[in-house]
């Protein structure tokens, strides 16, 4: 099983471009969540959704957004890129919402120059 | 707000030892706590999920526990190897809330 899958894995972005990071997953799992990870830090969650059509802000919202228009696809859009939002992205899911554990992605590390 | 600590940030230990990681969480009405391991460049895979109503989890030779009233679980690893060695995160889940709160983890090294 493919599981949870990330895609670029690494970027370059210059200051003010924007670009959209990919996250699929095949498990059919309702819930779906982007985090950030900073260099010598926990995770923080950035959006989640709890089924297609449904989306809502995490701790860290500002300067991105999501969509998700399928179970399987929750895509993250970075507009007007900024140096504060040099980390590595992270995509998990999980089947239910509190009984079930969750699966991640192998992450995205975005650095913005 | 609930916060999650992870003492210690770093640690080294010689292949075979017996070793304890641990993660403290402020407010005790978590909903369950779960055990991540993360290798360099990777993403977390699950080691343990525990439900509140637990006191304990194992896996091989892994085994967690969860102490809600002392706000504290721990991370249990017998007769280390090293391909243990990897950053440790510990997250717990507060009682209705759809987000992991994270520790900032343990980097674990089992020296050969």
């Amino acid at each position: 099983n493919a599981g949870v899958t990330q895609t670029p894995k690494f970027r370059i972005l210059k200051i003010g471009q924007s670009m959209t990071l990919q996250c699929t997953q095949d498990m059919n799992h309702n819930y779906m969540y982007w985090y950030r990870q900073d260099p010598g830090m926990g995770l923080k969650l950035i959006y989640y959704s709890v089924g297609a059509g449904i989306t809502d802000k995490g701790e860290v919202p500002n300067g991105y957004n999501v969509s998700r228009s399928t179970t399987e696809d929750f895509p993250l859009r970075l507009e007007l890129a900024a140096p504060s939002q040099t980390s590595v992205y992270f995509c998990a899911s999980s089947y239910g919402h509190l009984d079930y554990g969750y699966t991640f992605g192998s992450g995205t590390r975005l650095t913005v120059v | 707000k609930q916060e999650v600590t992870q003492i210690p940030a770093a640690l080294s230990v010689p292949e075979g030892e017996n070793l304890v990681l641990n993660c403290s969480f402020t407010d005790s009405a978590i909903y369950n706590l779960q055990w991540f391991r993360q290798d360099p460049g990777k993403g977390l895979t699950s080691l343990l999920l525990i439900q509140s109503s637990q006191r304990e989890q194992t896996s091989g030779r892994l085994n967690a526990s969860l102490d809600k009233s002392s706000g504290r679980s721990t991370l249990y690893i017998a007769a280390s190897q090293p391909g243990d060695s990897a950053t440790y995160l510990c997250a717990s889940r507060m009682d209705s809330s759809y987000k992991l709160i994270f520790g900032s983890g343990t980097r674990l090294l089992v020296r050969p």
